[in-house]
């Protein structure tokens, strides 16, 4: 593993399914984040996490759970999916709260259809 | 409230010099981010101001001006590979990121 690695890339799941985004890093950053993509909007925060053992929702937290049990790894869950969650989901991870070292590393995505 | 404006959409010609704005309004201000994103991937850091005035990387460049909420972000000797989408993004005084939807910059021949 090199640098930040999510998974799925893709998915397209039923309504009312559980659903589970792997988030992995091997840079030993202190802060991860899910971010929500869609056509037209900016990145939205969903939740983040300044360390392990906490974690903090952002400005779309509804619908979605994160945990951080340790440094690396950062799940985010659909506990009942709905349509309006169908989007392209990033993980990114920074060195320290806020990315104030000046960089936020992104996964590559996971592309998620909600039917 | 917090906002980021730029605009939706540019078009500039290969070799050419491109300048893409930004505006913000944020609950404090921790600095100024853009980052590059090719249709399909991952966003990736192209720079960072808290200060006001140039920094200068390359080809690319961007200004801040704290005080009228504005930066931009310039590209010079544009290339084909430059064709991707510019997001701005505002730090607030949380250290959280507030984004811009985004400039689809378009590269011509």
């Amino acid at each position: 593993i090199a640098g930040i690695t999510q998974a799925p890339t893709s998915q397209i799941l039923a309504a009312g399914r559980r659903m589970t985004l792997r988030c992995t890093q091997d840079m030993r950053h202190n802060a991860m984040y899910w971010y929500r993509q869609d056509l037209g909007l900016g990145l939205r925060l969903i939740h983040y996490s300044n360390t392990a053992g906490t974690t903090g929702k952002g400005e779309v937290p509804d619908g979605y759970s994160v945990s951080r049990a340790n440094t690396d790894d950062f799940p985010l869950t659909l506990a009942s999916a709905v349509p309006s969650q169908t989007s392209v989901y990033f993980c990114a991870s920074s060195g320290s709260p806020g990315g104030n070292t000046g960089e936020l590393f992104f996964g590559e995505g996971s592309r998620l259809t909600v039917l | 409230g917090q906002n980021i404006d730029q605009p939706t959409e540019m078009t500039a010609t290969e070799g050419a010099i491109v300048q893409i704005n930004c505006t913000y309004q944020t609950s404090g201000f921790n600095g100024l981010f853009w980052y590059q994103q090719h249709a399909g991937e991952a966003p990736t850091f192209l720079s960072y101001n808290v200060l006001d005035g140039l920094e200068e990387k390359g080809r690319f460049s961007s200004f801040l001006s704290r005080s009228k909420g504005y930066s931009y972000l310039l590209l010079k000797e544009l290339q084909m590979k430059d064709s991707a989408s510019y997001l701005c993004a505002g730090m607030d005084s949380n250290y959280q990121l507030i984004w811009g939807a985004g400039t689809k910059l378009i590269i011509k021949p």
